[in-house]
């Protein structure tokens, strides 16, 4: 089976601007949760989507979104980036959710906020 | 609010030897899942191993254990025969268990060292 992936691995924006980022998940799978990592506030949990709707959720503002669609692959949005969004951004699928015993993670998205 | 603390940001251990990571959290739930991420230099992060709170027997994978003490909110990662892949950053992290809405909750991490 193919991984987790991540697209684009790499990505340059300007504050201000909006950005989507994408992952695909292990097939068969029907969990998507993102993470964002950062060197200040470490590894922070966004929000997790099953079946389309969103299960559970981190302290992030309105200005983070995800959805997913009917094939599981999953976007995130951030809306008007500030400096701080720059981040790595990860991503895991799991047949049943971020609770369960199976895991498995992309290689992440570095976004850098200029 | 729910959190996590690992007190050791960095530890060193030889190969071959056993090491054990810190873990202490706070809630005032009783359902829930504790968990150990493992992050190795520029490659993917890893579940290590998961505990359920209702479950008094320590969870186990191969060379990683865990000490789960309830009453302590205490749940530290014991890792055996240390392996020079074992280097990286390990998360300790806290889910409530049902409900919706919840927050995967992560500590600062420890940086594990294995010396040859």
């Amino acid at each position: 089976k193919a991984g987790v992936t991540q697209t684009p691995r790499y990505l340059i924006k300007t504050r201000g601007q909006q950005v989507t980022l994408s992952c695909s998940p292990i097939s068969g799978h029907r969990s998507v949760s993102w993470y964002q990592q950062t060197p200040g506030q470490g590894l922070q949990f966004l929000f997790e989507y099953f079946s389309e709707t969103q299960r559970n959720k981190g302290n992030f503002p309105g200005r983070f979104s995800g959805r997913q669609f009917s094939n599981s692959r999953s976007e995130m949005n951030v809306s008007t980036l500030e400096l701080g969004d720059s981040a790595l951004y990860l991503c895991a699928s799991s047949p049943t959710g971020i609770a369960a015993n199976e895991q498995y993670f992309g290689p992440g998205t570095r976004l850098t906020v200029t | 609010a729910q959190t996590v603390t690992q007190s050791q940001p960095e530890m060193s251990v030889q190969e071959a030897e056993t090491v054990t990571l810190s873990c202490t959290y706070d809630t005032s739930e009783n359902n829930y899942y504790l968990f150990w991420y493992k992050q190795p230099p520029s490659r993917q992060m890893i579940l290590v191993i998961r505990q359920e709170a209702y479950k008094q027997q320590n969870a186990t994978e191969n060379r990683f254990s865990v000490n789960f003490q309830k009453a302590a909110k205490s749940f530290s990662l014991k890792i055996s025969d240390s392996q020079l892949g074992d280097t990286a950053m390990y998360f300790c992290a806290f889910i409530e268990r049902g409900g919706s809405q919840g927050n995967l909750i992560f500590g600062k991490g420890t940086k594990l060292s294995v010396k040859p």
